[in-house]
């Protein structure tokens, strides 16, 4: 069973504004991890925010963490053309090695 | 090697035939995971390996699918008597070790077609 699901399925966006997307989880987790696909590329990682964190930054992406509400969020501020692309979270329940990815965020950020 | 490298690419075969779908890790990476992705959707795991054993095998969809992994490097995904169900992009990844305190590096994909 999947693990981990991103909302919302599909956004749509100006460069210049922000995306903000989920992600909800059903067991207690370790870790999680936030990556990028362009479109028939392969994934590319992002961001690891271990369940202790609250918040992790790195460049224009900020993940937010709250393990009471088994859920995370992935902002990317300022977008661009070039974010355009589906975003997946990636968990597992707490000491599993399989990472378990939702059906992601397909993000449009319109020039 | 500097990332994680998948061949074919691209593959269109005939419905019934067998394919073999290559995956050459980063070097030195232990974990070796196999993915499937149906377009539009997410990533459906198929098998892991931990050196060249398999601990889980659990995702596989039918007993047409196999895959191992020799020498601790090179995987090799068996898929015979293929069927059109099975075309989809297949993701293989590698870590330093198993879990998900380690980051995940992914190929870029062997496009499968069954026609």
């Amino acid at each position: 069973s999947q693990q981990g699901e991103e909302d919302p399925q599909a956004l749509s966006i100006q460069e210049g504004e922000n995306a903000t997307m989920n992600c909800s989880y059903k067991t207690s987790i370790n870790n999680l991890q936030w990556y990028r696909q362009n479109s028939g590329r392969g994934l590319v990682h992002l961001i690891l925010i271990r369940s202790n964190e609250r918040e992790k930054h790195s460049g224009r992406l900020r993940v937010t963490l709250d393990t009471s509400k088994k859920s995370s969020s992935l902002l990317i501020t300022a977008s661009r053309a070039a974010d355009t692309a589906s975003y997946f979270c990636a968990t597992g329940p707490g000491g599993s090695y399989i990472p378990t990815f939702g059906r992601g965020t397909s993000l449009i950020v319109h020039p | 090697g500097a990332g994680v490298s998948q061949s074919p690419s691209n593959k269109v075969t005939e419905k019934g035939k067998d394919v073999e779908l290559r995956c050459d890790p980063i070097s030195g990476h232990t974990a070796l995971y196999w993915y499937r992705q149906s377009l539009g959707q997410g990533l459906e795991f198929l098998i892991y390996f931990q050196g060249n054993s398999a601990p889980d095998k659990s995702g596989l969809p039918s007993d047409r699918f196999s895959a191992e992994r020799t020498g601790g490097s090179v995987s090799t995904l068996t898929i015979q008597r293929t069927q059109q169900e099975d075309s989809a992009v297949y993701l293989c990844a590698s870590s330093l070790s198993e879990g998900l305190g380690n980051t995940i590096y992914f190929g870029e994909g062997s496009w499968l077609t069954v026609v």
